[in-house]
């Protein structure tokens, strides 16, 4: 079944240093993987994605994320969050099917 | 506007009566989704349209549940005899058509602010 796994529900880093969300995905194909962010009282924003080719991907915002196939994985990371980044994160996995399936998310704080 | 836009952006109702929620995707794309929003369950996928096609009604959680989308545009997602529990924030998104055959049949999605509901 078509799943995704965020495991830190909640997570607080001060201005400046690094930051890693972590997604864990389920799927019994070719994954097409996405991060989102929403920030408050906004809608859902793009912030990259990964379909094929180069595992390190860059996004908006300064974030890449790193497509691991034998981990299952596609955690996010920025070398230095800034206070605007707090948000919160849902990691999402696709494929031929269209059907996008979302994680639970994981809500940042920044703390200056 | 340029986004998708959805109605009413809050709407507070009576345990047991029927809620009508709109979604005006973005002109020209062909594939709309909706997704609730619940604490701490993150997005739940609803229903999702593509064109002409069947639509996919796998994650509607109950036959309570039902959507529609007229002409290939706009889409209404409708509740009857609405519980407690239907109490969430309903999201609405829209993709374009996506270049590269089935396999990139995922692309972007651009969703729109959502529909509070509340269920007394």
């Amino acid at each position: 079944a078509q799943s995704v796994t965020q495991p830190d529900i909640h997570i607080t880093v001060s201005e400046g240093a690094s930051l890693e969300l972590r997604c864990n995905y389920s799927y019994g194909a070719t994954p097409y993987l996405f991060w989102y962010v929403q920030s408050p009282g906004q809608g859902l924003q793009l912030l990259l994605k990964y379909f094929s080719g180069d595992t390190l991907v860059q996004g908006i915002k300064g974030f890449e994320a790193e497509f691991k196939r034998s981990q299952s994985s596609f955690n996010l990371r920025k070398p230095s969050v800034h206070w605007s980044d707090a948000a919160e994160y849902f990691c999402a996995v696709g494929g031929a099917t269209n059907k996008l399936i979302f994680g639970t998310g994981t809500l940042l704080a920044v703390q200056p | 506007g340029a986004g998708v836009s959805q109605s009413p952006s809050n709407k507070v109702t009576e345990k047991g009566k029927d809620v009508e929620l709109r979604c005006d995707p973005i002109s020209g794309h062909t594939a709309l989704y909706w997704y609730r929003q619940s604490l701490g369950q993150g997005l739940e996928f609803l229903i999702y349209f593509q064109g002409n096609s069947a639509p996919d009604k796998s994650g509607l959680p109950s036959d309570r549940f039902s959507a529609e989308r007229t002409g290939g545009s706009v889409s209404t997602l409708t509740i009857q005899r609405t519980q407690q529990e239907d109490s969430a924030v309903y999201l609405c998104a829209s993709r374009p058509r996506t270049s590269g055959g089935p396999l990139r049949g995922t692309g972007e999605l651009f969703f729109g602010e959502g529909s509070r509901l509340t269920v007394l």
